[in-house]
């Protein structure tokens, strides 16, 4: 089965403490993306990678890090310099070919608490 | 700065209603708008729309994108409960081209 996979699905931390959220997907897409979404808020962008080895940071980096060492993982670490990490985090990959546009697919979603 | 404006945030209909969600974008670059669905977990992929004017289906779902204007309508009809959902309106573009989302419209179908 093709898809996308995230896990854990709720992670539970302590303030202070640095978490790392998983991300893979077997669609053999070049880019993959973090979101961070809150009650009425949408999706925010986090860090988004096109390709191994390179990343770039989306709307709101502070406080996360991101690493591509592999097309098909992009682990995100939630840091303990972020100040509201509490949120239900998505990752979604895409193909990078040019053109007017492309669907993201989106993995199940982790629900992080810190307390 | 790029922005996607979604209305109304939330709306709840009965089953075999008709629903219009509205989708306003200012997207520099501007590319195609995308609409999810997102029940429970992660948002799953409805339409892509590139083209001003022409209506894009499936099943009880369609949906239009005015370039001139700057917006795209998501309508169903005949409503069921399983269509309950928040929807997700995005714009593809922007000074590094990405997806731009919008605060989603939360629609609950009452039985």
């Amino acid at each position: 089965d093709g898809g996308i996979t995230q896990s854990p699905k709720y992670l539970f931390r302590k303030e202070g403490q640095n978490v790392t959220l998983s991300c893979e997907q077997n669609l053999n897409h070049d880019a993959m993306y973090w979101y961070r979404q809150d009650p009425g808020q949408g999706l925010r962008l986090i860090y988004y990678s096109q390709i191994v080895n390179d990343f770039q940071k989306g709307d709101i980096a502070e406080g996360y890090s991101v690493s591509r060492e592999k097309k098909e993982s992009f682990p995100l670490t939630v840091t303990s310099a972020q100040k509201n990490p509490t949120a239900f985090y998505l990752c979604a990959s895409s193909t990078t070919k040019e053109g007017v546009g492309y669907e993201q697919y989106f993995g199940p979603g982790t629900r992080l608490t810190v307390t | 700065e790029d922005k996607v404006v979604q209305s109304p945030l939330s709306l709840v209909v009965h089953e075999g209603d008709t629903v219009t969600l509205n989708c306003s974008y200012e997207v520099t670059n501007f590319r195609s708008l995308l609409w999810y669905k997102q029940e429970k977990k992660a948002p799953t992929f409805l339409f892509m729309l590139t083209s001003s004017g022409i209506e894009k289906k499936s099943g009880r779902l369609s949906s239009i994108l005015d370039k001139k204007e700057l917006f795209s309508i998501l309508n169903i009809t005949a409503t069921q409960t399983g269509d309950s959902a928040i929807y997700l309106c995005a714009g593809y573009g922007g000074a590094t081209n990405k997806l731009i989302f919008g605060t989603g419209t939360l629609l609950a179908v009452q039985p």
